[in-house]
């Protein structure tokens, strides 16, 4: 079946550094793919997506590209902040299908 | 304001004590799902609805029912509590066509119901 695997957290940075947050999957046909955002004591809601290989989704200095060759979609930002604290979920949804694939889910913690 | 709302937010009972978490959502969407969140585990489908009367299982059903007798509200019952179902709850609604290249809606989530059984 379908799946997404994500970086192990939790992930700990300093204010300005660089971020990368890997996500791969596995999907039988031409999923869209998400990155969706839960800050502390709220739900989730999405950040970015890409709907065919080789597009970049990106939002709020966040970005990811569609990979089909690596069956990847990375999550980077070239200098996080300490409001970027969150859990970080990689999705996929696949062609025909109507149910979002989620991983476990990356907790990012930047301190200041 | 476009929004899915859910309540209680926070809930503590007993085991085998009967209860409801409610979910409406304003955004006319036809697709709702009832996720539990749990450490380790990240999100878990319960049930979902793809429109009035019809609703289907997701991952992890047992323990749960829901009914979708309305378009806004798509109502989470736990009619036995356990504490194995002490866990994170979330309430999702979207426009259908999510299987279609170009027309992939954004899921929109509740802020969450924390449930606890004692």
């Amino acid at each position: 079946g379908n799946s997404v695997t994500q970086m192990e957290g939790p992930v700990t940075l300093s204010e300005e550094a660089f971020l990368t947050i890997n996500c791969t999957y596995t999907a039988t046909g031409y999923p869209s793919l998400f990155w969706y955002v839960q800050y502390p004591g709220e739900g989730l809601q999405l950040l970015l997506k890409a709907t065919k290989a080789d597009d970049k989704g990106s939002n709020k200095g966040f970005e990811a590209t569609y990979r089909k060759e690596t069956t990847s979609f990375h999550l980077e930002k070239g200098s996080v902040q300490v409001s970027d604290s969150a859990v970080y979920f990689c999705a996929l949804l696949e062609g025909g299908s109507e149910k979002l694939v989620f991983g476990k889910g990356t907790k990012l913690t930047v301190n200041p | 304001e476009a929004q899915v709302t859910q309540n209680p937010r926070y809930l503590i009972t007993v085991t085998g004590k009967k209860l409801t978490v409610t979910c409406s959502q304003n955004m006319n969407h036809e697709y709702m799902s009832w996720y539990r969140q749990d450490p380790g585990l990240g999100l878990r489908q319960i049930y979902y609805s793809m429109n009035v009367e019809v609703t289907d299982k997701g991952d992890v059903p047992e323990g749960y029912k829901v009914s979708r007798k309305e378009k806004r509200n798509f109502p989470l019952i736990l009619e036995s509590p356990s504490p194995n179902q002490t866990s994170l709850y979330f309430c999702a609604s979207r426009e259908l066509g999510g299987g279609l290249a170009g027309a992939v809606g954004e899921l929109f989530f509740g802020e969450g119901s924390r449930l606890t059984v004692l």
